[in-house]
């Protein structure tokens, strides 16, 4: 089956500028959790969205936003970008997000943002 | 809070060299415990994983063990390839949540 797809996968936007990041979980999936990878903070998580609702949310200012739809698609939102904001953004997807044997977590392939 | 302690560092091993990655963590309750690997300019893809003590994880010749006794989940491999170099990461996950904790990632390059 096909999994998780983020979109794009590259982009370069301006200092002062938004942008929306996509990703479509594997199919049946209800959890989506988003993620920013750089390479003085590693790994850091953003939020996470289950049945269109944001359930856990990370320590990033309030210009990091996010939001899923009914389908589960998710997307995310940076607005007034900073040159730090310069990073790979992850999108994860699980059935329901909770740590139970069968729920495992996947990544898609991330997009990668450059701010100039 | 959770929290993952790895070797950053990077690691530099010939080929067929027997692989060891340092894992530790921090979490309340009963986490469960992951390796991913990221290989340059790729996403993340799952390793291997364990959801309680003593349970043993396994692909593509890794192995890792939970061990609640010393917090530990150490990523191991008997005779690395080259086409194994990339970027390991040792993360947990605790909760009713998807959130993903994760230790800074071990840079694993392998030379023939």
């Amino acid at each position: 089956k096909a999994g998780v797809t983020q979109t794009p996968r590259y982009l370069i936007k301006t200092r002062g500028q938004q942008v929306t990041l996509s990703c479509s979980p594997i199919s049946g999936h209800r959890s989506v959790s988003w993620y920013q990878q750089t390479p003085g903070q590693g790994l850091q998580f953003l939020f996470e969205y289950f049945s269109e609702t944001q359930r856990n949310k990370g320590n990033f200012p309030g210009r990091f936003s996010g939001r899923q739809f009914s389908n589960s698609r998710s997307e995310m939102n940076v607005s007034t970008l900073e040159l730090g904001d310069s990073a790979l953004y992850l999108c994860a997807s699980s059935l329901t997000g909770g740590d139970n044997t069968g729920n495992t977590i996947y990544f898609g392939e991330g997009s990668w943002l450059t701010v100039v | 809070g959770d929290s993952v302690t790895q070797m950053e560092g990077p690691v530099t091993l010939s080929e067929e060299a027997f692989l060891t990655i340092n894992c530790t963590y921090t979490a309340t309750g009963y986490p469960s415990l992951f390796w991913y690997v990221q290989y340059p300019g790729e996403g993340l893809q799952l390793l291997l994983k364990a959801t309680k003590a003593d349970d043993k994880g396994s692909n593509k010749g890794f192995e890792a063990t939970y061990r609640k006794e010393t917090t530990s989940f150490h990523l191991e491999k008997g005779s690395v390839q080259v086409s194994d170099s990339a970027v390991y990461f040792c993360a947990l996950h605790s909760g009713g949540y998807q959130k993903v904790t994760f230790g800074i990632g071990t840079k694993l390059q392998v030379i023939p």
